[in-house]
């Protein structure tokens, strides 16, 4: 069975206050991992999807990267707007995906 | 920019009562789901349409829930009776066939009193 795990669940920078978000998982037959953000009463925002272990992606002060057991999601030099849920999940052949709980960013000014 | 249309965005009602979901996908997306997520929990996938066929309905509780997409395009998901325990956001999200990018609506979060 599929299990995504993220940690922290919760996370309380300084603005400027760089860090890192984790998301390990299980899962065979990995057709690709997601990171999303979600605002309070909103829907997913897609971010980035990885493909292969050593792959990196950046989006402003966003940087996703991907090893054959984790992902993580770097935040530099964070501002009050990114905080946020973050979310990541896996994708495997049937087009779904298993997401994890959630990061619960708070990024104070 | 397109997007995945949902309605409504809130839905308060009474336990025993039915419920309805309405998604409408970007234009062009074969894929749809209906996923639900509890307060403070990832998403959860409760059925995938492929066109009008169900891909995979095996998470939805079909004793009291249903989901139809009768023409491809627009979808609706049904609650009939409403428990307690159904309170919770219901999202629609679509993807292209054989696309890897899944898209989300804004949900609707549902109420049960």
């Amino acid at each position: 069975e599929d299990q995504v795990t993220q940690s922290p669940e919760a996370l309380r920078l300084q603005e400027g206050e760089s860090s890192s978000l984790n998301c390990s998982y299980t899962v065979s037959g990995l057709r690709g991992l997601f990171w999303y953000r979600q605002d309070p009463g909103k829907g997913p925002e897609f971010l980035f999807t990885l493909y292969s272990a050593g792959e990196e992606k950046e989006k402003e002060r966003l940087k996703a990267t991907l090893t054959k057991k984790e992902s993580f999601l770097h935040i530099t030099a964070p501002k009050p707007e990114d905080s946020a849920t973050y979310l990541c999940a896996v994708y495997r052949s049937a087009r779904q995906l298993t997401f994890g709980s959630g990061t619960q960013l708070t990024v104070l000014p | 920019e397109a997007e995945v249309a949902q309605s409504p965005r809130y839905k308060i009602t009474e336990k025993s009562q039915a419920v309805a979901f309405w998604c409408d996908p970007i234009s062009g997306h074969a894929t749809l789901y209906w996923y639900r997520q509890i307060l403070g929990q990832g998403p959860e996938l409760l059925v995938q349409f492929q066109d009008e066929s169900v891909v995979d309905d095996s998470q939805l509780p079909k004793d009291r829930f249903s989901a139809e997409r009768l023409k491809g395009v627009d979808s609706t998901l049904k609650i009939q009776p409403a428990e307690l325990g159904d309170s919770a956001m219901y999202l629609c999200a679509s993807s292209l066939t054989g696309g890897n990018t899944i898209y989300f609506g804004e949900g609707s979060w549902l109420t049960v009193v």
